[in-house]
């Protein structure tokens, strides 16, 4: 069974400045799909952005991007010029190629912006 | 843009009683999901449905049904809702492998 880590529980960061979000995961498969979701408070689940594991070209969003590295089966989540609006849990996920496969969470991150 | 709507933001029910969690999609998704959040627990599935009248378990199905007789709606079940069912249910529909999550229902079970 594939597995998501995210073993921060809560960061911060300084408005303006960068922050990185780390995320783990464990598949056999060689097909799949990798996922940050991000959660406001109070508020809708909402995807940052995807990346699919037979790209080897990071994706990027305006100020977010990943690191993906298959071999170490790690996805981190990049935040650059960091906005109030960016605080909120943000979650990784991994789905399987396959048809009719579900998502596999992380336990999430708690992002805080110090103005 | 893609709506999915849950029929409630608030619930608050007793115990023993059935409850019933509605999600609606607008945008002809075929696979429809429920999941429960609780902190320190992230997301965790309890059913999903890939067509009409399909359900599969997900990760803690134990309590809960669920029913989809049309492909824009998915219903969560709690037979008979106990306190340990006091969460954040999150209902989500997919397409192209990327899902979009409703606003969420709070449900406390007393």
């Amino acid at each position: 069974a594939q597995t998501v880590t995210q073993s921060q529980p809560e960061m911060s960061v300084q408005e303006a400045e960068t922050v990185t979000l780390s995320c783990t995961y464990d598949t056999s498969e060689s097909d799949y799909y990798l996922f940050w979701y991000k959660q406001p408070p109070s508020r809708q689940m909402i995807l940052v952005i995807r990346q699919e594991a037979y790209k080897q070209q990071n994706a990027t969003e305006n100020r977010f991007s990943v690191n993906f590295q298959k071999a170490a089966k790690s996805f981190s989540l990049k935040i650059s010029d960091s906005q109030l609006g960016d605080a909120a849990m943000y979650f990784c996920a991994y789905r399987s190629a396959w048809a009719n496969s579900k998502l596999t969470f992380g336990k999430g991150i708690t992002l805080s912006v110090r103005p | 843009d893609v709506k999915v709507t849950q029929s409630s933001r608030y619930l608050v029910k007793r115990t023993g009683e059935k409850v019933f969690l509605e999600c609606v999609q607008d945008m002809d998704h075929e696979n429809m999901f429920w999941y429960r959040q609780d902190p320190g627990l992230g997301l965790r599935l309890i059913y999903f449905s890939y067509d009409v009248k399909m359900k599969e378990k997900g990760d803690i199905p134990e309590g809960y049904s669920v029913s989809r007789e049309k492909k824009e709606r998915f219903s969560l079940i709690l037979e008979s809702a106990s306190t340990n069912q006091t969460s954040m249910y999150l209902c989500a529909s997919e397409r192209s492998y990327e899902q979009y999550f409703g606003p969420g229902t709070r449900l406390t079970v007393t």
